[in-house]
């Protein structure tokens, strides 16, 4: 089957770094994205890896690894803003852009 | 910029009820998905298109079916509602063309409660 495993609560204060955790058990695994949702709002892309190594976008950035299944969200500079829901989601190579997400880490970032 | 729009934004339907969540997308989008999101278990599929009248189950299409009449609109029918059915619905689109890593576009959601 396909799992994701997030932890989900983390905790921060303003200016400081937090990293979000994945790890993931699919078949046919093609690549790792993340998507940030607000209370309330619509969940919105942060980024995509396809291959191993840091992918980097402004504050946040985000790492893979396909032989540890692992990956994770880095957030620099954290802001009151950041305080949201983090979802690491695979793509598999079933095809039609289709997406298993994880559960969630909720990141509250306190001043 | 996308813009995918789900119909309502809070819905309260009775037991037994046959439900219509509608959602439209601007981008012309072949692929276009519905979600139900729940506390603790994220996004969960239920069903997804990648054209005109085609359908596929996704993870969890049990008391649901879809309509996909225009490319536009990806329509989700909770054929006769039940309290577990109360949940967030998440309606997605993205684009087909390329890679299949396109991201997905979301609508902001309809909370629907099934009394």
């Amino acid at each position: 089957g396909q799992s994701l495993e997030q932890p989900s609560e983390v905790t921060a204060v303003e200016g400081a770094i937090v990293q979000i955790n994945c790890t993931y058990q699919t078949s046919g695994f093609y690549g790792l994205s993340w998507y940030q949702q607000h209370d309330g709002g619509a969940p919105t892309f942060l980024s995509y890896n396809g291959l191993d190594g840091l992918e980097e976008t402004g504050r946040f950035s985000s790492f893979l690894s396909r032989s540890d299944s692992y990956g994770y969200l880095l957030l620099q500079e954290l802001q009151m803003k950041d305080s949201a829901s983090y979802f690491c989601a695979v793509f598999f190579s079933g095809g039609y852009n289709k997406l298993i997400f994880g559960a969630g880490t909720r990141l509250a970032v306190h001043p | 910029d996308v813009k995918v729009t789900q119909s309502s934004r809070y819905l309260v339907k009775r037991t037994g009820e046959k439900v219509f969540l509608e959602c439209v997308q601007d981008m012309d989008h072949e692929n276009m998905f519905w979600y139900r999101q729940d506390p603790g278990l994220g996004l969960r599929l239920i069903y997804f298109s990648y054209d005109v009248k085609m359908k596929e189950k996704g993870d969890i299409p049990e008391g649901y079916s879809v309509s996909r009449e225009k490319k536009e609109r990806f329509s989700l029918i909770l054929e006769s509602a039940s309290t577990n059915q109360t949940s967030m619905y998440l309606c997605a689109s993205s684009p087909r063309g390329g890679a299949i890593n396109q991201p997905q576009h979301f609508g902001d959601g309809t909370r629907l409660s099934i009394l």
